[in-house]
C-alpha cells in the first residue's frame, strides 16, 4: 500500500464541471503539496498545506489533518486545467517529499 | 525572477556511460531537491542538498550521486547507467530545506538506449 494515495487515477469532465481528487496518506506529515503537471513534463506547485483551506482561482485545496486526507476542488473546470494532479506528503521524520500516484484530468470542452 | 533551470532538456546516453545533469535555482533559494520520475514507478525522491551539504537520499543505488556549490546550482550524476535509468529527471528548489515550498525546473528527459 502506498504512504500516499490519490484517487480517482483518471477522470474526464465537460467544461463547467465542479471536480474533486482525492488524497489519503497513511504517514505523519508537516505539509501537503499539490502539484500539477502538464503534457512535456513541467511541475508547476499549485498549493502547500498544513491545515485548513486554500484557494487560487478556482483551485481550492483543503487538508483535515485528523483523517489524513486532502482534497483538490476545480470550480467550473475549463480545458485549461487538463493536467496530471500529483499530491505529496512532506514526511517531517524522513525529510523527503512522497508522491501520490497522480491523476489524470481531462476536461471537455 | 528566474524559475529554475534545469540542463540539458533532453539527452540521448548509451548503456554503460555516466551522465551529470544540472540544475540551477532560484536565486536565494539554498535547497535543491532532485526527483526521478518513469511511467511504472511515478516521482521518486533522489536527494536534497542543502548549503552544499547532502541532507537526504532516496533509495537508489549508489551509481546515483549528486553535489551542490557554493552559488546553490547542483548536478547530479548516474555512472554505469542501465535501460532502466531512462526517465524524466526533475529538480525542485526551495528557501530553505524542510518542506517550504518547492520550485520545480522543466527538467531532463534522459533515454538510455
Amino acid at each position: 500500500k502506498n504512504e500516499v494515495e490519490q484517487s480517482p487515477q483518471n477522470l474526464t469532465a465537460q467544461e463547467g464541471e465542479f471536480i474533486t481528487i482525492n488524497c489519503s496518506y497513511s504517514v505523519g506529515i508537516s505539509a501537503l503539496h499539490w502539484l500539477q503537471q502538464h503534457p512535456g513534463g513541467g511541475i508547476v506547485s499549485l498549493f502547500m498545506l498544513s491545515s485548513g483551506k486554500k484557494k487560487h482561482g478556482r483551485l481550492i485545496a483543503t487538508i483535515n489533518i485528523q483523517e489524513k486526507h486532502s482534497s483538490l476542488h476545480i470550480t467550473a473546470s475549463h480545458p485549461r486545467h487538463s493536467a496530471v494532479y500529483i499530491c505529496a506528503g512532506y514526511g517531517g521524520a524522513t525529510n523527503k517529499l512522497i508522491f501520490g500516484t497522480g491523476t489524470l484530468l481531462a476536461v471537455q470542452p | 525572477k528566474a524559475g529554475v533551470t534545469q540542463t540539458p532538456r533532453y539527452l540521448i546516453k548509451t548503456r554503460g556511460q555516466q551522465v551529470t545533469l544540472s540544475c540551477s535555482p532560484i536565486s536565494g533559494h539554498r535547497s535543491v531537491s532532485w526527483y526521478q520520475q518513469t511511467p511504472g514507478q511515478g516521482l521518486q525522491f533522489l536527494f536534497e542538498y542543502f548549503s552544499e551539504t547532502q541532507r537526504n537520499k532516496g533509495n537508489f543505488p549508489g551509481r546515483f550521486s549528486g553535489r551542490q556549490f557554493s552559488n546553490s546550482r547542483s548536478e547530479m550524476n548516474v555512472s554505469t547507467l542501465e535501460l532502466g535509468d531512462s526517465a524524466l529527471y526533475l529538480c525542485a528548489s526551495s528557501f530553505t530545506s524542510g518542506g517550504t515550498e518547492a520550485f520545480f525546473g522543466q527538467g531532463t528527459r534522459l533515454t538510455v538506449v
